[in-house]
């Protein structure tokens, strides 16, 4: 089937710690994201790709980075210089057809910093 | 800034009730409008998506929004809810970029 896999689904780390965050998709999509959900915050966008090799910053960026260096992969690093990275992280993708941009999700991996 | 807000954080309705979810966004050009649905366990998923032409759209399970580009509006409506329509709805707004900018969410419980 063709879709969007994150993983891990589940991850804790320690403070001070570098995780990253899987995002591989089979849909062909050039654009990726990746999106933050905190409870009552709705999704706010970390980063995001239009093409492979080329990414930008979303509106809450500080403390992660990416890389897009195959089309089907958008991995997201949560440094330790994030101030408060316990929370959902959502992966998705879109085509790049005209104006639309409807995104396709993956099922989200939580992280929890102990 | 450009924003999505969504009237309603809870709302608790019975099977077979009506429900409209308001959702306004702040831009002033051509947007494109869409409301995304998470049921419990599932990942996110679209429900329904304006772009143009007719403005009132509808979508997966017999749900329907109406875009009123006067009231910045693009409310959300389904004439009969069941229990399977309990999830968190989010609306969202796109003016043709990469960003799409998402609304707080609205969790829907509905009583069987």
């Amino acid at each position: 089937d063709g879709g969007i896999t994150q993983s891990p689904k589940y991850l804790f780390r320690k403070e001070g710690q570098n995780v990253t965050l899987s995002c591989e998709q089979n849909l062909n999509h050039d654009a990726m994201y990746w999106y933050r959900q905190d409870p009552g915050q709705g999704l706010r966008l970390i980063y995001y790709s239009q093409i492979v090799n080329d990414f930008q910053k979303g509106d809450i960026a500080e403390g992660y980075s990416v890389s897009r260096e195959k089309k089907e992969s958008f991995p997201l690093t949560v440094t330790s210089a994030q101030k408060n990275p316990t929370a959902f992280y959502l992966c998705a993708s879109s085509p790049n057809i005209g104006m639309d941009r409807e995104l396709f999700f993956g099922e989200g991996s939580r992280l929890t910093v102990l | 800034a450009q924003s999505v807000s969504q009237h309603n954080h809870h709302v608790i309705l019975s099977e077979a009730a009506s429900l409209e979810l308001g959702c306004n966004y702040s831009y002033g050009g051509t947007v494109n409008l869409f409301w995304y649905v998470q049921y419990p366990g599932q990942h996110l998923q679209l429900l329904l998506k304006y772009f143009s032409g007719d403005p009132l759209v509808k979508g997966i399970k017999g749900f329907e929004a109406e875009f009123i580009k006067s009231k910045f509006s693009f409310n959300l409506r389904e004439p009969s809810v069941q229990w399977s329509d309990t999830a968190e709805y989010f609306c969202a707004a796109n003016t043709g970029g990469f960003k799409t900018i998402f609304g707080a969410g609205t969790r829907l419980f509905v009583k069987a």
